[in-house]
């Protein structure tokens, strides 16, 4: 069965520091994978998705990730953190082509920011 | 506000009473997927709809919980005999297409306590 580890369960950074995330999944096939960021009190919010193609994928708030498919590897990256970052980060894979239906969510990295 | 919206956000019950959940997603979205997400992890996936049909269950959704979607449109997820363990954020999400690779939309959840 797929699944998705994010091997860091909080991290902490200053604000301006730049950041990564890790996320490794395991899976028959490269997948559709996602990260997705979830703040207190707010539902899930998509920063950005790779389907195929370049591997280095920009997303919103200036936040970027690079898939790696010989370490199955998906991690996002941030040159400089600012406060508002400070959420839960959830990266999540979907079958390629219909296979699987439904999303499977690693189990986050809680990031905080430090003034 | 043209957001997935849930109702309600917030529901305490004691064991062994039935609780209703209802999700409006957003107005065009003909998939809408229900999760589960308990402190510390990342959502889980229990069920799935295109419009009316559900399509898909998870294996570990009990048959305490079932879902409906009757007009396509807004769905509610029931639970009856609450148990402790269902203690959780239920989060709807809603995309537009048949592939399960498009971007989902998350709503706020609704926290659910059981006493």
């Amino acid at each position: 069965a797929q699944s998705v580890t994010q091997p860091d369960i909080h991290i902490t950074v200053s604000e301006g520091a730049s950041l990564e995330l890790r996320c490794n999944y395991s899976y028959g096939a490269t997948p559709y994978l996602f990260w997705y960021v979830q703040s207190p009190g707010q539902g899930l919010q998509l920063l950005l998705k790779y389907f195929s193609g370049d591997t280095l994928v920009q997303g919103i708030k200036g936040f970027e990730a690079e898939f790696k498919r010989s370490q199955s590897s998906f991690n996002l990256r941030k040159p400089s953190v600012h406060w508002s970052d400070a959420a839960e980060y959830f990266c999540a894979v979907v079958g390629p082509n219909n296979y699987g239906q439904n999303f499977v969510f690693g189990p986050g990295t809680r990031l905080s920011v430090l003034p | 506000d043209t957001g997935v919206s849930q109702d309600p956000r917030h529901k305490i019950t004691k064991r062994g009473q039935n609780v209703t959940f209802r999700c409006d997603p957003i107005s065009e979205h003909n998939r809408l997927y229900w999760y589960r997400q308990t402190l510390g992890q990342g959502p889980e996936f229990l069920t799935y709809f295109q419009n009316e049909a559900q399509l898909e269950k998870s294996r570990l959704l009990s048959d305490r919980f079932s879902a409906e979607r009757p007009k396509g449109s807004f769905s509610t997820l029931e639970i009856q005999r609450t148990e402790q363990g269902d203690s959780a954020m239920y989060l709807c999400a809603s995309s537009l297409g048949t592939s399960g690779n498009n971007e989902q939309f998350f709503g706020p959840g609704t926290r659910l306590t059981v006493l």
